[in-house]
């Protein structure tokens, strides 16, 4: 099983709260990656990182913000929660290069009311 | 536009049997394809890669095959066990960025 944590595992929250979801992991991987997945959906791209200090976004608009300051962190923030954002966050990471796998957290389940 | 297809419904086999799953795909040139298991409220977890110039890979019970000229994968697992019911994503990328595309995946159900 992957080293990378997400936390919370499960967040209620109202409209219009800011919140920020965490992931970490521990096996030194440059490449980070947010992604949203609805119920029997595709998993959709939101942000992406290559290394610290570099953050791109990703097909999908989600008005959330990401930060990579350190290696093993790439926290994902929602300045402003709506309803709309209420879906499964998953955080992946992979290696340098030469290796396309990628490795799941458990995930972050939000609902916002 | 660009399109991954995986069969929506559900796969029902018997335990023992060899299951077999699709993954098609339009409009990308892939330059290697990847099947990813997923459990229900779980991240998904990487099984097998198969790169463009392979045609057939094979881990353990698994075996992969990738048809560029069909535009299509196929996903076999061997002696099918009650254990191996999941859902399974195939994910492809044209190479270079290592910004997978998934599928919605496929629903493998294996009755004892």
């Amino acid at each position: 099983e992957a080293d990378i944590y997400q936390t919370p595992r499960y967040l209620v929250i109202g409209t219009g709260k800011k919140i920020t979801l965490e992931c970490s992991q521990t096996m030194g991987h440059d490449k980070m990656y947010w992604y949203q997945q609805d119920p029997g959906m595709e998993l959709h791209l939101i942000h992406y990182s290559y290394g610290v200090n570099s953050t791109e976004k990703g097909d999908l608009s989600s008005e959330s913000t990401v930060s990579r300051i350190r290696t093993e962190h790439f926290p994902l923030t929602l300045e402003s929660a709506r309803p709309s954002h209420t879906s499964q966050y998953l955080c992946a990471s992979s290696v340098r290069q030469g290796a396309y796998e990628q490795y799941f957290g458990p995930g972050t389940r939000l609902t916002v009311t | 536009s660009q399109k991954i297809e995986q069969n929506s419904e559900a796969l029902n086999i018997q335990e023992g049997k060899t299951a077999t799953l699709t993954c098609n795909y339009t409009n990308y040139s892939p330059a290697y394809l990847q099947w990813y298991r997923q459990d229900p409220g779980r991240g998904p977890v990487f099984l097998i890669l198969i790169r463009e110039n392979e045609k057939e890979k094979r881990k353990e019970r698994l075996k992969v095959t990738f048809d560029t000229t069909l535009k299509q994968s196929l996903f076999h697992i061997t002696a099918s066990q009650p254990a191996d019911s999941a859902t399974y994503l195939c994910a492809l990328d044209e190479g270079g960025s290592y910004i997978p595309t998934f599928g919605r995946g496929t629903s493998l159900i294996v009755h004892p």
